[in-house]
């Protein structure tokens, strides 16, 4: 079964700073797809970032972007430039399939803090 | 880009009452959606998968007789919490895809129920 492993409950961050959230995963699968959503206090998710692993360019999205390691199955998010509207709880999630029958694995979760 | 409405965003019943929770894809057809539990500061736990004309599929320990999914049209998807008791409050979330690969899962924007 597919696993993914946020291992950081918690993470704070400088306002204008970088700070990286990490996120590891289990899969037996060759094609894949990871993504990062943000929950911030209203509790709506948001899409962040999503990465496809047949592609091994890093997706960037502005201030976001991916350190996608396929061979450590490893999918960590870099925020450049924190800004105080980034305060959330982060979830790296994964799915196998393209189709939209496809289930999200989720992880536990990072709360990130920003600090002004 | 894909719009997923979720209502009510807050209610409150009396213990031994149903509700019903909406969720409609606004602008694309979505044959399958999601229906997620969250606790306070804990990730999303996948309920049940709504499949447009036939029986949603539960995960193991939620009980389908409690959570009545229904996805009647390629547009609506209903959860019904039938004889709540306190131990159902809880934040439910829906969602849905048009790929999920490709486009990434849009969320509703959740309901808050409290059972009293």
């Amino acid at each position: 079964a597919q696993t993914v492993t946020q291992s950081q409950p918690e993470m704070s961050v400088q306002e204008a700073e970088t700070v990286t959230l990490s996120c590891t995963y289990d899969t037996s699968e060759s094609d894949y797809y990871l993504f990062w959503y943000k929950q911030p206090p209203s509790r709506q998710m948001i899409l962040v970032i999503r990465q496809e692993a047949y592609k091994q360019q890093n997706a960037t999205e502005n201030r976001f972007s991916v350190n996608f390691q396929k061979a450590a199955k490893s999918f960590s998010l870099k925020i450049s430039d924190s800004q105080l509207g980034d305060a959330a709880m982060y979830f790296c999630a994964y799915t196998p399939q393209e189709t939209s029958g496809s289930r999200l694995t989720f992880g536990e979760g990072t709360q990130l803090t920003v600090n002004p | 880009g894909a719009v997923v409405s979720q209502h009510p965003s807050r209610v409150i019943c009396k213990s031994g009452t149903s509700v019903k929770i909406e969720c409609r894809s606004l602008d694309f057809q979505a044959t399958t959606m999601f229906w997620y539990r969250q606790f306070p500061k804990q990730s999303l736990m996948l309920m049940a998968t709504s499949n447009e004309g036939s029986k949603a599929t539960y995960e193991q320990g939620v009980e389908k007789d409690k959570f009545l999914i229904n996805h009647a049209s390629l547009t609506l998807s209903t959860l019904t919490v039938t004889s709540a008791h306190p131990e159902d409050s809880s934040f439910y979330i829906c969602s849905a895809s048009k790929a999920a690969g490709y486009y990434g899962y849009t969320f509703g924007s959740g309901t808050r129920l409290t059972v009293v």
